[in-house]
């Protein structure tokens, strides 16, 4: 499975747009590109998933472009309550899901 | 109860115990995950069960870890002799089907394990 990098920390503030860049050189045709997140004490939650362009749900939208290479989650005007670390995996299958360390962001009021 | 529900949600085991962690999934989901978290890292996968046969088991840390789902439902992740290494929380989740655009794997709230 690709290798992602993310950043391991970002900071905000209530209201804000958060824009998280991950980036993964060796994306493979058929992998899939995935976003949890996680709050503490609970186990990861699904945010999206995408494959290329733009997706968009209630939550956040996915930023992939053309080459597939990073991916860019975006959360529009945050909440304290977005508090929590993002994690992205590539993959196509989800038997193995590849998490790396995640980027925890704070959001202050 | 419509999520992952994983018992005990705190465990604290004297090193050399046997320990049983148990995940219901979600009713109908054919794939079931086990992951070990480590404090302020990511889930690491562990294995992984499509419904009661164990096809990846590779990131089991050792032969003291058992996990199994005879019914293709309820799993039981066992950890013999507990060692202090083994303290993390152990995450369950489920998913309807295995592949593809749209499948997402549903987490419980975790199986936190001490070893003293």
């Amino acid at each position: 499975l690709a290798k992602t990098t993310q950043p391991i920390s970002m900071d905000s503030y209530e209201g804000q747009e958060v824009n998280i860049t991950c980036s993964h050189n060796n994306i493979a045709t058929n992998d899939y590109i995935t976003w949890y997140q996680q709050f503490p004490s609970q186990g990861p939650r699904f945010i999206i998933q995408g494959y290329k362009t733009k997706v968009t749900n209630e939550v956040a939208s996915l930023f992939i472009p053309a080459d597939r290479k990073s991916s860019t989650l975006s959360l529009p005007r945050v909440s304290l309550s977005d508090t929590a670390v993002y994690y992205c995996l590539v993959g196509y299958n989800t038997d193995k899901l590849i998490f790396g360390t995640g980027t925890r962001l704070q959001v202050f009021p | 109860g419509a999520g992952v529900s994983q018992s005990p949600r705190y465990k604290v085991a004297k090193r050399g115990q046997d320990v049983a962690l148990r995940c219901d999934p979600i009713s109908g989901h054919v794939s079931l995950f086990w992951y070990q978290q480590a404090l302020g890292q990511g889930p690491e996968f562990l294995t992984y069960f499509q419904n009661e046969a164990q096809l990846d088991k590779s990131g089991l840390p050792s032969d003291r870890f058992f996990a199994e789902r005879p019914e293709g439902s309820v799993s039981t992740l066992k950890i013999q002799r507990t060692q202090q290494e083994d303290s993390a929380v152990y995450l369950c989740a489920s998913s309807l089907n295995l592949g593809g655009v749209g499948t997402e794997a549903f987490f419980g709230q975790g199986t936190r394990l001490t070893v003293v």
